[in-house]
């Protein structure tokens, strides 16, 4: 059975940092490209980051840009995403998502989610 | 960046009813087109991906449709488990970007 586990959550002031882990199970993590997603309170979804499977590829909205790096340990099956100079409009639900293939694409299978809040 | 909209934003529907979702793309997307269900709580779910076919496990009363710019969403006949909001999201190019969503409701 496939399973994502985020964790790293939390309430930060603005300007802090977090780093988010995934750690997954049930599947060859190392064949599968990865992402961040994220939903504020009451909102839609929003693509953060991504990467592919052997993490030579990465991917950031802009408004992250320079702020976030996202990154895997492959012999750890983790993802993680470490969060900088955070802002008040990065208060969202992070969901660590499973791309169908190697490249990316689709996500198949998404984790439950780790609460990020950003304020003073 | 690519814009997804969606509509309508809100529909309500009964049970057993045919229901269709649409999804714009601002250029086109070609086949890049997937759909997601999302019920208060919880994560998404992939239904469609390649614009009309079904992931694991989803339910043949789901179909999808389209390419290029305009997409659909179908689900035949409304069960009770059905009622959610649905995303569309392509993943033509970076950034992926989802629509608005639509929020399918008991009438």
């Amino acid at each position: 059975e496939v399973q994502l586990l985020e964790s790293g959550g939390g309430l930060v002031q603005p300007g802090g940092s977090l780093r988010l882990s995934c750690a997954a199970s049930g599947f060859s993590f190392a064949n599968y490209a990865m992402a961040w997603i994220r939903q504020a309170p009451g909102k839609g979804l929003e693509w953060v980051s991504a990467l592919t499977a052997s993490g030579a590829i990465t991917y950031y909205v802009d408004s992250v840009k320079g702020r976030f790096t996202i990154s895997r340990d492959n012999s750890k099956n983790t993802l993680y995403l470490q969060m900088n100079n955070l802002r008040a409009e990065d208060t969202a639900l992070y969901y660590c998502a499973k791309a169908i293939e190697v490249s990316g694409g689709p996500r198949d299978y998404w984790g439950q989610g780790t609460q990020v809040t950003v304020s003073s | 960046e690519i814009v997804m909209t969606q509509s309508p934003a809100t529909l309500s529907v009964s049970p057993g009813e045919r229901v269709t979702l649409s999804c714009r793309a601002s250029q086109s997307v070609r086949s890049s087109l997937a759909w997601y269900q999302q019920k208060p709580g919880q994560a998404p779910r992939l239904l469609i991906y390649g614009a009309s076919t079904r992931a694991t496990d989803i339910p043949a009363r789901f179909s999808g449709s389209g390419s290029g710019t305009e997409f659909t969403l179908t689900i035949s006949s409304l069960q009770s488990e059905d009622f959610a909001v649905y995303y569309c999201q392509h993943y033509n190019n970076w950034p992926y970007t989802f629509g608005q969503g639509t929020k399918l409701e008991i009438k």
